[in-house]
Formats: structure tokens, C-alpha cells, sequence
């Protein structure tokens, strides 16, 4: 499985434009990469997936360059609301019949 | 569309002892899974059913074990309770042909061994 590394912790205020980098230097072909984010007492929540260069949904953007080692998740315009704990993970997609494998992943903190 | 939902919220219990949680899958899921989620941490795959049956596990002790009904709820249960298995438990349910590595988590139990 494809480790991967992304900060601890990241601060940012109401309004702004978040960007959390994972990396993943040894990704495999056939690995995508996705995002969950996590609130506190509750359950990870999946935002996006993707495999190469970028994708949008009503949430987040999630951008991969070329050689696939990392991938950022772009958080326009964050609110209180998006202080969470956010996790980047690689594997096979293979239609949700797999184990998740969750690093540490990154509290994002976001002031007013 | 009902979503996942587990019970106990909350539990306490002591060394030794056993345990038993439950899981009710989101409607038209016949996949769950189990993770234990210590404080700070990510969440650890226990292990996951698929109709009925085992369908991968983790690195979790034959203490821990599992059981998915003909409705696709489900059991984990942890046998000789130690400290360390005080965390948060969390149920996903999915379903193939999704496409994706989507997994939907039902709010957790959380368990507090003393």
C-alpha cells in the first residue's frame, strides 16, 4: 500500500482559500487518490476522489500533477464549519469492497 | 434514504469483559466494514463482511469478530476486553459498483474499557 504523508495540523481564517498537500511517492498504477474528512464524534465523510490532473465537486477541488507523488485538496472559501480533520488516501478503486487505509491525517483549524 | 447507525453511543466496561456492537448499514449496502479509531489517531480496518461473509481483515486479534445478518446489519465483538480496545468504533457500509473508494461511516461507538 502507497504510505502517504501530509502535514499535522494547518491554520486558516474565515474566507480564504486552503490547500492541504498529501504525498505519495509510491502510488501504483492503478491507485487513486481520495479525501475524507472527519468532524469530531463523527464518522470520516468521504469529499473526492481522483486519478490524474483535476477534479471538482460542489465541496472541493482535488488537483494531481503528472507523476501522481502527491496530490492537493483545495478548500475555497473555508467557514468555521470546515475545522475538521482531513485524510488523504491511496488504493485500488474497486468499487468500495476494500479496507481503507487512514494515515494521521491533517487538523485544519479555521478562525474567524 | 436511511444512513449508517450504530448503537451504543457510548459504553463502558471493564477489563475482561466482552462486548457486543451493533451496526444497521445504509439501505442498499450489502458491505460493512469496522474500524477502530484511537484518540488522535486514523481510523484502523478491523475487518469487513460482504454478504454474509468475511471479506478481509486487519491486524486485529481473534478477539475481535464479526458477524453480517441476511439484512446486511452487523456485529463486532470483542471478547477479554483490554485498556487499549477503549476507542472509537466505526461501521462503514458500501456497495460495488459504486466506482469508488466511498465508504459511508455511521457517528461510532465509543468504548471505554477501565
Amino acid at each position: 500500500l502507497a504510505k502517504t504523508t501530509q502535514p499535522v495540523s494547518m491554520d486558516s481564517y474565515e474566507g480564504q482559500e486552503v490547500n492541504i498537500t498529501c504525498s505519495h511517492n509510491n502510488i501504483a498504477t492503478n491507485d487513486y487518490i481520495t479525501w475524507y474528512q472527519q468532524f469530531p464524534s463523527q464518522g470520516p465523510r468521504f469529499i473526492i476522489q481522483g486519478y490524474k490532473t483535476k477534479v471538482t465537486n460542489e465541496v472541493a477541488s482535488l488537483f494531481i500533477p503528472a507523476d501522481r507523488k502527491s496530490s492537493t485538496l483545495s478548500l475555497p472559501r473555508v467557514s468555521l464549519s470546515d475545522t475538521a480533520v482531513y485524510y488523504c488516501l491511496v488504493g485500488a478503486a474497486d468499487t468500495g469492497r476494500r479496507a481503507l487505509t487512514f494515515g494521521s491525517g491533517t487538523r485544519l483549524q479555521v478562525q474567524p | 434514504e436511511t444512513g449508517v447507525t450504530q448503537s451504543p453511543t457510548h459504553l463502558i466496561k471493564t477489563r475482561g469483559q466482552q462486548v457486543t456492537l451493533r451496526c444497521s448499514s445504509q439501505s442498499g449496502h450489502n458491505t460493512v466494514s469496522w474500524y477502530q479509531q484511537a484518540l488522535g489517531q486514523g481510523p484502523q480496518f478491523i475487518f469487513q463482511y460482504y454478504r454474509e461473509e468475511e471479506n478481509g481483515r486487519g491486524n486485529f486479534p481473534p478477539r475481535f469478530s464479526g458477524l453480517q445478518f441476511p439484512n446486511y446489519s452487523s456485529e463486532l465483538n470483542v471478547n477479554a476486553l483490554e485498556l487499549d480496545d477503549s476507542a472509537l468504533y466505526l461501521c462503514a457500509s458500501s456497495s460495488p459498483g459504486q466506482g469508488l473508494n466511498e465508504q459511508f461511516f455511521g457517528p461510532g461507538t465509543r468504548l471505554t474499557v477501565l
